[in-house]
Parts: structure tokens; sequence; C-alpha cells
């Protein structure tokens, strides 16, 4: 079983959409969270941190449960400009080191 | 800051051949990764640094590879014989304070290796 899995997608949705993205993790120990987006033939780059009270920055909100080992990213009104790979990430503190999922690919359409 | 630094940007080898990826972390940051991606596995860490000293390389795949950080500006990733299944992006990433924080990726080395 993979640390971090999610629906590799793609998920094609409209412009102006609602998109959610879930991600669940198998590491009990990991302490804290990331929402990462890469896009194509592009380096990762942090999107947001998850936060256990959740945490929303504009058309993005992020919940975690640390209940059912579970992460989840909410697009709202989406842009074509979200057109991305959606990366969920897990850090084990002790480790000190990020272990990504493969990935949740976007494709915003007009 | 120019941010994380890496070079070359694509390198094309024959197998057997010795390749050595370089990075340049951004100043002031004490955590180092390579990375390493391809479409079968995904983006895989395979060694990290903490003050220019190795503290995990349990993802670096076989003998072949290795890596080496001299000083706190600069890091290689040497593969010596490269093989075709080498071939995948290389990314460096560097933190203030490990994995627990952001990491900032560089633009990566896309390797070729026929």
């Amino acid at each position: 079983r993979k640390e971090v899995e999610q629906d590799p997608g793609p998920f094609n949705v409209p412009e102006g959409a609602t998109v959610a993205f879930n991600c669940t993790y198998s590491n009990s120990a990991s302490q804290s969270f990331f929402w990462y987006r890469q896009d194509c033939r592009k380096e990762p780059k942090l999107l947001m941190s998850v936060y256990s009270s959740g945490n929303e920055d504009g058309r993005f909100t992020a919940q975690l449960n640390r209940a059912s080992q579970y992460i989840s990213l909410l697009i709202r009104d989406s842009k074509l400009s979200d057109s991305a790979t959606y990366l969920c990430v897990v850090a084990d503190t002790g480790r000190r080191a990020l272990t990504f999922g493969s990935g949740t690919r976007l494709q915003v359409q007009p | 800051d120019a941010g994380v630094i890496q070079s070359p940007r694509h390198e094309v080898t024959e197998m057997g051949q010795e390749v050595t990826l370089r990075c340049k972390p951004i100043s002031g940051h004490d955590y180092l990764f390579w990375y390493r991606q391809t479409m079968m596995r995904g983006l895989e860490l395979l060694i990290y640094f903490n003050n220019n000293v190795p503290i995990d390389d349990s993802g670096m795949p076989e003998d072949r590879f290795s890596a080496k950080m001299p000083n706190a500006s600069f890091s290689t990733l040497k593969i010596q014989p490269s093989e075709p299944r080498d071939s995948a992006v290389y990314f460096c990433a560097s933190s203030l304070g490990g994995g627990v924080y952001e990491q900032y990726f560089g633009p990566g080395t896309r390797l070729t290796v026929t």
C-alpha cells in the first residue's frame, strides 16, 4: 500500500465549477500536511498547508481528518489557470522528510 | 534570491556513462533534498542532508547512486554507471527547518539514458 494515495484523475471541469480532491495517508505518525501544485514540466510548488481546523486561501479550502487519515482540497470557481497536477504531501516530523502522493491532474476547460 | 539552481537542465547520455547532477540551494537553508520523478513511480525522495550531513539515504536505489554536499551552497548527485531505467527528472529542493516546512524546488534536471 502506498503511503499517500490519490485519485490520478484527470478531472475535466468547466470554468467556474467547484472540484474536490481527496487523499489518504497510511502513517498515523504524520504530523504535517500540504498540497503542492505542479504545472506541466515544472517543479512542484507549495499551494497551501493543511491545518487540523481546516483552512481557506481564497478559492481554495483544505480539510484534514486525522481519525480517518484523510485530506481534501476544494477549489471553487475554477479558472483555466488552475489546470495542473495537485500533489498531496505528508511529513513525518521525526524523519523531517516529505512523502508525496502521485498527484491528481486537473484540466479546467473553457 | 535566485531560488534553487540546478544544472544541467537536460542531460542525454549513453548507458554506462557517469552522470553528475548539481544543485545550489537557497542561501541560509539548512536542509537539502534530492528527488526523482517518473510517470510510473511519481516523486520519490532519494536522500536528504541537514547542515551538509546526509541524514537519510534510504531512498537511494542502489550503489550506483551517490550524493555529496561538500558545503552549504553545493550538492551533487552522481550516477555511475548510468542505465536506461535511471531516465527521469531529478529535483533538488531546500528548506529551512526540514520537511515540516515549505520546500523550495529547483527546476529539475531531465535525464535521458539511451
